[in-house]
Order: structure tokens, then sequence, then C-alpha cells
């Protein structure tokens, strides 16, 4: 189907452990985001990427590390995951710079 | 840097018109303005988006003064399923991408 989606839904790891959150959109959108909304808060861009092979820091980038070899994906991963890395990240694609967002439902990723 | 500012919460009632407003004073001439709804455990979906005056679509208005300083997200009769967290986001032309912090959206029978 179309759209985007985030795997896993929901991930425990340990302080220290790599962890890989995936991003999956079917529309050919050049950009895609991630961000991480902590509880009752809003949201923080931590990567983004302006097509394939292009990835540009955010407002929160320390500690996590971004790639897109391919337009459809856009995983990120925390090589080394601490407590404070604890949120909820959210994916998101868009055609153009200035154009909609849309979200995917998110991955909510616990530290212990 | 355009920082924007958004009221915590509000509330109001089934059928009434709620305004909400972001500040962002040191808003660029490029820069857009746009707005999202999010409902719990899920990702936040546009509403809306502007550069200037008055933009109208099916489910809201959005209100931005000459000066640019602030923008009102007005939806029209609202709904218990109204009831949301409502963002603000100003991007801009370098792309940085401005959240505000949200406000919740309390819709009363």
């Amino acid at each position: 189907d179309a759209g985007i989606t985030q795997s896993p839904r929901y991930k425990i790891t340990e302080t220290g452990r790599q962890v890989t959150l995936m991003c999956h959109q079917t529309w050919s959108h050049s950009y895609m985001f991630w961000y991480r909304q902590d509880l009752g808060h809003g949201l923080r861009l931590i990567y983004y990427s302006a097509a394939a092979d292009i990835t540009d820091k955010g407002e929160v980038p320390d500690g996590y590390v971004v790639s897109r070899s391919k337009t459809e994906n856009f995983p990120l991963t925390l090589e080394s995951a601490t407590r404070s890395q604890t949120s909820v990240y959210f994916c998101a694609s868009s055609p153009g710079r200035s154009d909609t967002q849309y979200f995917g439902p998110g991955t909510r990723l616990t530290v212990l | 840097l355009a920082k924007t500012t958004q009221p915590i919460s509000m509330d109001s009632y089934e059928g009434q018109e709620v305004n909400i407003t972001c500040s962002h004073n040191n808003i660029a001439t490029n820069d857009y303005i746009t707005w999202y709804q999010q409902f719990p455990s899920q990702g936040p979906r546009f509403i809306i988006q502007g550069y200037k005056t008055k933009v109208t679509n099916e489910v809201a208005s959005l209100f931005i003064p000459a000066d640019r300083k602030s923008s009102t997200l007005s939806l029209p009769r609202v709904s218990l399923s109204d009831t949301a967290v409502y963002y603000c986001l100003v991007g801009s032309s370098n792309y940085q991408l401005i959240w505000g912090a949200g406000t919740k959206l309390i819709i009363k029978p």
C-alpha cells in the first residue's frame, strides 16, 4: 500500500546497544525527515534528507546517524543508545522543501 | 531565527469556532507557516499552510497579518473529534524547521 511506514513500532533496548529504526515511503518524495517527540513535548528535528545520498543535521543530531542510499528508505541509527534517547521517533516525507510533510505512525523506543 | 510560541492548552465547546494563535516574531520574508494536528499515538497530520493574508480550505482557515509576526488557525464549528494537539511550524528558506510546542485543544460537549 502507498504511504509511509516505520518499523519497528515498539522497541526496548539497553544502554550502549546499537539500534536502527526503519522508514519507508512509497511516494518517491524527495525529502525525508526524522523527528523525536518526548512525552508531552513537541517535535524536534534530528536529521533530514533532500534526496538520495544527501543528508543534513537538524536541531538534535548528536548520537544519531542516518543514511539514504535509496529514495524510499531513510534509516536512523542510534550508535550507542542512551536513556535520554527514550522517545517516540517519527519519520516524515514531503515532495519538496516547502511542501506538506506526511508522517509515519512512529516508533516508541525505550532505552533501559 | 524564528521562534514560535503557542498557548499550552485551550478549551471550547462543540459547535463553537476556535482560534489558536502562534507567535513567530523573527519570521523572514520567505518563511511559510504550516499547522498540523496530532492525535494520541499518531503522527502529525497537515491542516493548512500559508505565507500571508488568509488561506481557507475545507477544514480550517489561516489568518496571517501584514507584519507576519503571528498566525491564527481558525477551526469553524468544532466537534469532539477535534480534540487534539495543534502545532504551528515555521519553515525557513534555509530549511530551518521551527516547531511550536503545541496547543492541546479540548472540546467539551
